[in-house]
């Protein structure tokens, strides 16, 4: 079985600090991980994922996260945040075996940027 | 190349009703999965299609169904409507078995809400 926990519920920083969103996983599979952004009143758009190769992802918009088995984590960060990157995001690992295409997500983390 | 759409994009039904929800999927892709997403939370695995054939369901009771077409659009059937099943309800698209290329690609969600 699969689980995601996001550590912190509201993370906000100011414009250009760095952004840190932690994101714990368990798996009973080599997990495939991935980060989603979900802006207000939209769905959901990918902004990396993990997929066994280079454990350090580069994603869209400046964000990047790093596989760490010995942590069973998958942080996201981005060096200087933008007013543009307030939003939730979900940090999510998908199945394996019969729950081939399942995504479980972990409950989200709202991101405020301040001025 | 066309995106994940979904209709209609807001519904208000009321207690023992039926609904209907539908998605198109990304060019090329031949698998859908539906997620609901309660207000606060992360989204829920309902299940997946592929090959117009169920491929795996999450912890929803029968009276949510669904069908993929010949075009891989599909459609999310929920019977008997109770208040708990307001929600955003999330279509995914992906090209299932390529490896690495198999990530879910999320439509804009429609808001249902039941009275």
């Amino acid at each position: 079985a699969q689980s995601v926990t996001q550590l912190g519920s509201h993370v906000s920083v100011s414009e250009g600090a760095l952004v840190l969103l932690r994101c714990n996983y368990s798996s009973s599979v080599p997990p495939y991980l991935f980060w989603y952004v979900q802006y207000p009143n939209q769905g959901l758009q990918l902004l990396l994922k993990y997929t066994s190769a280079a454990t350090l992802v580069k994603g869209i918009n400046g964000f990047e996260a790093e596989f760490k088995k010995s942590e069973t984590s998958f942080h996201l960060t981005k060096p200087s945040a933008h007013m543009s990157d307030a939003a939730e995001y979900f940090c999510a690992v998908r199945g394996g075996g019969t729950s081939y295409g399942k995504l479980t997500f972990g409950q989200g983390t709202i991101l405020t940027v301040h001025p | 190349e066309t995106g994940v759409t979904q209709s209609p994009t807001h519904l208000i039904k009321t207690r023992g009703q039926q609904v209907t929800l539908r998605c198109s999927s990304q060019s090329g892709h031949n698998t859908v999965s539906w997620y609901q997403q309660a207000l606060g939370q992360g989204p829920q695995f309902i299940f997946q299609y592929y090959r117009e054939e169920e491929n795996g369901r999450g912890n929803f009771p029968p009276r949510f169904s669904g069908l993929q077409f010949p075009n891989y659009s599909s459609e999310l059937n929920v019977n008997a409507l109770e208040l708990d099943d307001s929600a955003l309800y999330l279509c995914a698209s992906s090209l299932y078995g390529a490896r690495g290329t198999d990530t879910q690609y999320f439509g804009p969600g429609t808001r249902l809400t039941v009275l």
